[in-house]
């Protein structure tokens, strides 16, 4: 398998633009977990889904942010519009619901840069 | 947001030295304790999950153990490598959601 792949792996924008990134959980992870590690705030929980359905969205820090499970195969999460506090390593997460102490696979991130 | 709190926040080790750090973490409605390592320019890789007071678990040199009355676990490296070096992380998990704490950054100097 090829685990969590993320794209773009380096996302370079100006203020005001859209941004989208992009996730590909491993095949068979019912779990899907965005990520964003700050200096400041380490790594914290944006949202959450369970067979491609929200489950908790608490974490996203506002309405510019938004996060979409069309399919078992693929999310997204949008920035629109971004602004440079926004600049951060995204990570998506997977996992299976085996059990409820499954570990979580991590993709390779993306680093956000908004000027 | 569950507080998880990780000591120290960096420590260095020289080559071939034993060391360990600390995770505390709220005891109440507990569901397991994870530890990640995460090297520079890579992405977190789990080490250990634990749910059980107690819980013991060792992968190659490094263990960790867990203690869920008091709300704190060990991770210990036994005879530190270069390849050690990297941030630990350890993440409390409620429900589905793990809270993570800062880390701890380990440095191997050879």
């Amino acid at each position: 398998d090829a685990g969590v792949i993320q794209s773009p792996r380096h996302e370079v924008t100006e203020m005001g633009q859209e941004v989208t990134l992009r996730c590909k959980p491993i095949s068979g992870h019912d779990y899907l977990f965005w990520y964003r590690q700050t200096m400041m705030r380490g790594l914290e929980l944006l949202i959450y889904f369970n067979n491609n359905v929200p489950i908790d969205d608490s974490g996203m820090p506002e309405d510019r942010f938004s996060a979409k499970m069309p399919n078992a195969s693929f999310s997204t999460l949008k920035i629109q519009p971004s602004e440079p506090r926004d600049s951060a390593v995204y990570f998506c997460a997977s996992r299976r619901t085996e059990a409820t102490n499954e570990k979580l696979f991590f993709g390779s991130g993306t680093q956000l840069s908004v000027l | 947001i569950l507080n998880v709190e990780q000591s120290p926040q960096s420590l260095h080790v020289q080559e071939g030295d034993s060391t360990n750090f600390t995770c505390s973490f709220p005891s109440s409605n507990f569901y397991a304790l994870h530890w990640y390592r995460w090297e520079t320019a890579k992405s977190p890789e789990a080490l250990f999950v634990m749910t059980l007071n107690g819980d013991e678990k060792k992968k190659g040199r490094i263990s960790a153990t867990l203690n869920t009355k008091e709300g704190y676990s060990y991770l210990y490296i036994k005879g530190s490598q270069p390849e050690d070096s990297a941030t630990y992380l350890c993440a409390s998990q409620h429900d589905y959601k793990l809270s993570f704490g800062a880390g701890t950054t380990v440095t191997v100097r050879a």
